[in-house]
């Protein structure tokens, strides 16, 4: 599969493949994190999070990865479809009600089959 | 799922109109809204936070007097860009806390596309 050890903009993988999608955030006070998914002219599709009492978190075809002391996130995708062709963000903030999200750069990931 | 409507979906307005936007959360009632611009191919950046009753908090770099915000009732706030000039063109999205102790209660609306001619 294809993996990504920094940000990059853009992932191109094949149909099938693992992708790895990573982030970096900025924030040592976070302690909440999403991951979102948003095709073209659409608003942001939650996908997954994770606190950071944990370091790994798994759903249907995805897991995210913490990684606290070097403040990384991944978002690992399995069997990767056409379907998951969009951009993907990382967004952080301290788990509080009524505190705004901040979103990292996007990476584009292409699925071609 | 909680829903989060906005509208209109896409606007197309002249130089120095202003336009609404409406961010309506539909089955919940949401005491913070909040309001994000994304410009083509880049990240949401967030614009204001909105609670319900109160004045809106801005962020840095955002003219409060441009970009009026309304959150009248706990179901819906307005984004209101005044004297809109080419440069605000971009895609507005807007999200809403429903409450609860923690972050992960917010959802995000679909997005408002705004064309200054």
């Amino acid at each position: 599969g294809e993996s990504v050890g920094l940000h990059l903009p853009t992932l191109s993988v094949q149909e099938g493949d693992n992708s790895i999608i990573n982030c970096a955030y900025s924030n040592s006070a976070s302690d909440y994190f999403i991951w979102y998914k948003q095709e073209s002219g659409k608003g942001p599709q939650f996908i997954i999070d994770i606190r950071s009492n944990m370091d790994k978190r798994q759903g249907q075809r995805v897991t995210v990865l913490l990684n606290k002391t070097v403040k990384h996130l991944s978002l690992q995708i399995a069997a990767t479809q056409p379907g998951d062709s969009a951009v993907y963000f990382c967004a952080e903030t301290v788990n509080q009600a009524g505190t705004a999200l901040i979103f990292g750069k996007g990476t584009t990931l292409s699925v071609s089959s | 799922g909680a829903v989060v409507s906005q509208h209109p979906s896409r606007v197309i307005c002249k130089s120095g109109t202003s336009v609404k936007i409406e961010c309506r959360s539909l089955d919940f009632q949401a005491t913070t809204m909040f309001w994000y611009r994304q410009f083509p191919k880049q990240s949401l950046m967030l614009m204001a936070t909105s609670n319900e009753g109160s004045k809106a908090t801005y962020e840095q770099g955002v003219e409060k007097d441009k970009f009026l915000i309304n959150h009248a009732s706990l179901t819906l706030s307005t984004l209101t860009v005044t004297s809109a000039h080419p440069e605000d063109s971009s895609f507005y999205i807007c999200s809403a806390d429903a409450g609860g102790p923690s972050t992960d209660t917010q959802y995000f609306g679909p997005g408002t596309r705004l064309t200054v001619l």
